[in-house]
C-alpha cells in the first residue's frame, strides 16, 4: 500500500538520550518535511529535503538533524533530547513538481515524550 | 512576522452549515490549503485556493480573497464524522507552508 511510515509510533525517552525517528515513503515522492505539532500551535516545520541528498532549515531547526540518502527515507535525529521536545512528530512528503498545489501527504505521526 | 489566524474551536448541529474563517499575513502568496486533522490522526488534504474565488468539492467548499489576506471553508449537510480539527496553510514566497494553529469542529446531535 502506497504511503508513509513512521517508527515508532510512540516514545518515552530520558533526557539526553539520543533517539532517531524514522520515516519512509514509496510515492517516489522529490520532497520530504518533518514537523512537530503542539497543542494550541500550528504545525512547525523543523527540516525539509527537496531532493535526495539535500537538506534544509526550517522554522525551529534547534536540537534536531536529518540526512537524506535515498529518495524514500528522512530520518530526524534529536542528539540530546530535552523536555520542550516533547511533541508529536509528523513527517510528511510531496511530489515537489514545481506548481503551487503541492498537496503533502503525511505520516501517522510519533507521540514522544522527553523526561 | 508571518501570522495565520483561525478561530480555535466552533460548534455546529448535525446536518447545518458552518464557515471556518482564516485570515493571513505572510511573505508572499503562492496559495492556500486546508487540512482536516482527526483526533490523535495525520492531517489529511481537503483543499486548494490560490485565485480568487470559490472551489466547491462534495459538502465543502473554499473560498478565497487575496486582497484581503482571507479565506473560509463552508462545510454543508454536517455529519458527526465532520468533528475534527481544520488547519489552513499558506505557501509563501519560498514555497514552504506556513500552518495556523487549527480549527477545532464540534458537531453536536
Amino acid at each position: 500500500i502506497a504511503g508513509i511510515t513512521q517508527a515508532p509510533t510512540s516514545q518515552i525517552l530520558a533526557a539526553g538520550r539520543r533517539m532517531t525517528l524514522r520515516c519512509t515513503q514509496d510515492m517516489r515522492h522529490n520532497a520530504m518535511y518533518w514537523y512537530r505539532q503542539d497543542l494550541g500551535l500550528g504545525l512547525r516545520l523543523i527540516h525539509y529535503s527537496n531532493t535526495a541528498g539535500t537538506t534544509g532549515k526550517g522554522e525551529v531547526p534547534d536540537g534536531y538533524s536529518v540526512s537524506r540518502a535515498n529518495t524514500d527515507d528522512f530520518p530526524l535525529t534529536l542528539a540530546s533530547a530535552v523536555p520542550s521536545q516533547t511533541s508529536v512528530y509528523f513527517c510528511a512528503s510531496s511530489a515537489a513538481s514545481g506548481r503551487g498545489n503541492d498537496e503533502q501527504f503525511f505520516g501517522p505521526g510519533t507521540r514522544l515524550t522527553v523526561l | 512576522g508571518q501570522n495565520i489566524d483561525q478561530p480555535t474551536e466552533m460548534t455546529a448541529t448535525e446536518g447545518a452549515i458552518v464557515q471556518i474563517n482564516c485570515t493571513y499575513q505572510t511573505s508572499g502568496f503562492n496559495g492556500l490549503f486546508w487540512y482536516q486533522q482527526h483526533a490523535g490522526e495525520a492531517p489529511t488534504f481537503l483543499s486548494y485556493n490560490v485565485l480568487d474565488g470559490l472551489e466547491e468539492k462534495g459538502r465543502f467548499s473554499s473560498f478565497l480573497s487575496r486582497s484581503k489576506g482571507y479565506s473560509y471553508l463552508l462545510l454543508k449537510e454536517l455529519q458527526m464524522k465532520d468533528s475534527a480539527s481544520y488547519l489552513c496553510a499558506v505557501l509563501d514566497s519560498n514555497y514552504q507552508l506556513i500552518w495556523g494553529a487549527g480549527t477545532k469542529l464540534i458537531i453536536k446531535p
